[in-house]
């Protein structure tokens, strides 16, 4: 098993949008909507963003949203803030009781 | 409030086994599957394992297969996650993280250990 593939590294303006992409296959993001985004700031632990493709936990800012696209899962945030600056990470269900992370993008707020 | 606490940092020689508990509180514990997850230094998150607390079924990522161990003590409310073998390759924090699906899984880890430093070293 591969981890999911993300960029290394995504940038954007105070106020502006960016799309993270995690792309899987057709045995992983392709056949489950299981689909769950992590932000994570180093030394603390990752905080559940999104679960199921597009659901936001309680709690979550609604300038976060996910979405799908065949094998291809994306976290978007709009209205950036310079508190988003951190480690985003995929995890999607592989079948079998198994899951699989990307590899991980670090967002950084110009 | 929903807590995992886990053991404290561990240092080990190559070839030793570790041991990292993980004790939950503020829900039912055997409603709500058990992840473990770590981070090697400069390195991404990596899924290890899940343990059902409810009968103690387990599944393990293939990388891991033939060196962790989660178990899990009802008495306790604690998960445990044994990895042996151990090598400057397994240095990282461990997590342990709830399903947030009650009675299920697959919705994501909505709450987290504090992270376990395991290091390696001769």
């Amino acid at each position: 098993q591969s981890a999911l593939t993300q960029p290394a590294s995504v940038s954007g303006s105070p106020g502006q949008s960016i799309t993270i992409s995690c792309t899987g296959t057709s045995s992983d993001v392709g056949t489950y909507n299981l689909v769950s985004w992590y932000q994570h700031h180093p030394g603390n632990a990752p905080r559940l963003m999104i679960y199921e493709g597009t659901k936001r936990p309680s709690g979550v800012s609604n300038r976060f949203s996910g979405s799908r696209s065949g094998n291809t899962a994306s976290l978007t945030i709009s209205g950036l803030q310079a508190e988003d600056e951190a480690d985003y990470y995929c995890c999607s269900y592989a079948g079998n009781i198994t899951w699989m992370f990307g590899g991980g993008t670090k967002l950084t707020v110009l | 409030q929903v807590q995992l606490v886990q053991s404290g940092a561990e240092v080990k020689k190559p070839g030793a086994s570790v041991k990292v508990s993980c004790k939950a509180s503020g829900y039912t514990f055997t409603s709500s599957h058990i992840h473990w997850v770590r981070q090697a230094p400069g390195q991404g998150l990596e899924w290890m394992g899940i343990i059902n607390p409810s009968g103690g079924s387990t599944r393990y990522a293939q990388k891991f297969q033939d060196r962790v161990t989660v178990t899990r003590d009802t008495s306790t409310s604690t998960v445990y996650m044994d990895l042996s073998s151990l090598t400057s390759e397994d240095t990282a924090v461990y997590y342990c993280a709830r399903d947030s699906r009650v009675y299920s899984y697959g919705y994501g880890c909505d709450y987290w250990g504090q992270g376990t430093l395991v290091t390696v070293s001769s």
